[in-house]
Parts: structure tokens; C-alpha cells; sequence
């Protein structure tokens, strides 16, 4: 059974870069799409991008200029890049599985963004 | 984008109950060449991820209930609870993967009557 867990900071002030890490256990990172996706409080989902484990990615265009994602197969690990952050992008967000559909997701991490 | 816009955006139903949640999309999400509707639905509980509950418009994921069930096909889907349990309250999402970015509905919220 894959499981996976994000990390990273909770709390990020404006203008500077959110990085957030998605550690993978009972799996092989070397296979698979990993995604993040991010739940603002008490609204809805949105994707923000995927990286295949070839390296290729897919990111949304409403966040594409600001969005890196990168893999790290020695660690199993994947993560998240979003550069110069607002307040709205306060939200919790989740690590994911899948190229279409989404079977296995981290229980999510808060980020908010504030001085 | 595809937009996918749900209705109701909450919904109060009795125990035992059927319980309806439709979801439409701005444009068709099946793919000729396979004849698959590229569409999912989402169970979210407070605190937790949301859980995958039916892909491909209508197949149930391993270990979901069978009173989950889900129908459609183009741009119209539904997802069904034939029998509302209490520990199905929560907000429900549909998803589409027929191009990307992958876009959900804006959630409805399923409450007990």
C-alpha cells in the first residue's frame, strides 16, 4: 500500500518561495504520475501541476510561470516549488497519485502565506 | 479550461434516502476512440483528503460501498447514493481528465435531513 506524506514549512511570507517535499513509502517513485494539488480553507480543489517519473511535467497554466516540480529518485521523494507567493496562495496542499484520477493522496500540509 | 459546475451545492437528505449530485461539464469529456468518459467522483470528509470513490463516469474503486454508484455520459454525470448512511456525510467533487489542467466542480455538500 503507497503512502505518502508532505513536509515543509506552514507558514511563508509574501513575495518568497513556498517548497514543499512529498515522501513516498510502500512504492517505487521510479513509475507513476505525482502531483500536487492544493485546497484553499473552506474552498475547492485545484491542480497545480504533475511530473511523470521520466522527468516530464504538466503544470497549470494559471500557475505554469511561478510552479516547479522535481523528483528526487534517490530519496523517493518529489516536490513542490511555487515562487514569489501571495495570500492567496494560503491553502493546504496535497501530494497525489495518478495521471488521471487521483486512488492515493498525502493527508495534506498548510501553507500560509503571511508576514 | 473545462469547467465543471455541480448542483446542488448542498444537499439534505433522510437517512436511508437516496441522495443525487450532478455534475456538468463546458464541454464533452468522452473520448471517441475508447469510448470513455473521462470523469471521477471524490467523497471529502473535515480534515481529510479527498477520497476516490468512482472513475471512468462509472467504475467504483476497490473497497467503495456499492450504494456509490455513478452515470453519464458527455457532458452530464450523476453520482448516486441509493441508500444515505450517516457516515456519508461530507462534500462530494467531480473531476475531469480529458485534458489538461484537470479541473473538479466546486463541491457539493451532502448533509443529513
Amino acid at each position: 500500500q503507497v503512502q505518502l506524506q508532505e513536509s515543509g514549512p506552514g507558514l511563508v511570507k509574501p513575495s518568497e518561495t513556498l517548497s514543499l517535499t512529498c515522501t513516498v513509502s510502500g512504492g517505487s517513485i521510479s513509475s507513476y504520475y505525482w502531483n500536487w494539488i492544493r485546497q484553499p480553507p473552506g474552498k475547492g480543489l485545484e491542480w497545480i501541476g504533475y511530473i511523470y517519473y521520466s522527468g516530464t511535467t504538466n503544470y497549470n497554466p494559471s500557475l505554469k510561470s511561478r510552479v516547479t516540480i522535481s523528483l528526487d529518485t534517490s530519496k523517493n521523494q518529489f516536490s513542490l516549488k511555487l515562487n514569489s507567493v501571495t495570500a492567496a496562495d494560503t491553502a493546504v496542499y496535497y501530494c497525489a497519485i495518478g495521471e488521471y484520477y487521483f486512488g492515493y493522496w498525502g493527508q495534506g500540509s498548510l501553507v500560509t502565506v503571511s508576514s | 479550461d473545462i469547467v465543471m459546475t455541480q448542483s446542488p451545492d448542498s444537499l439534505a437528505v433522510s437517512l436511508g434516502e437516496r441522495a443525487t449530485i450532478n455534475c456538468k461539464s463546458s464541454q464533452s469529456v468522452l473520448y471517441s476512440s475508447n469510448n470513455k468518459n473521462y470523469l471521477a467522483w471524490y467523497q471529502q470528509k473535515p480534515g481529510q483528503p479527498p477520497k476516490l470513490l468512482i472513475y471512468w463516469a462509472s467504475a467504483r474503486e476497490s473497497g467503495v460501498p456499492d450504494r456509490f454508484s455513478g452515470s453519464g455520459s458527455g457532458t452530464d454525470f450523476t453520482l448516486t447514493i441509493s441508500s444515505l448512511q450517516a457516515e456519508d456525510v461530507a462534500v462530494y467533487y467531480c473531476q475531469q481528465y480529458y485534458n489538461t489542467p484537470i479541473t473538479f466542480g466546486q463541491g457539493t455538500r451532502l448533509e443529513i435531513k
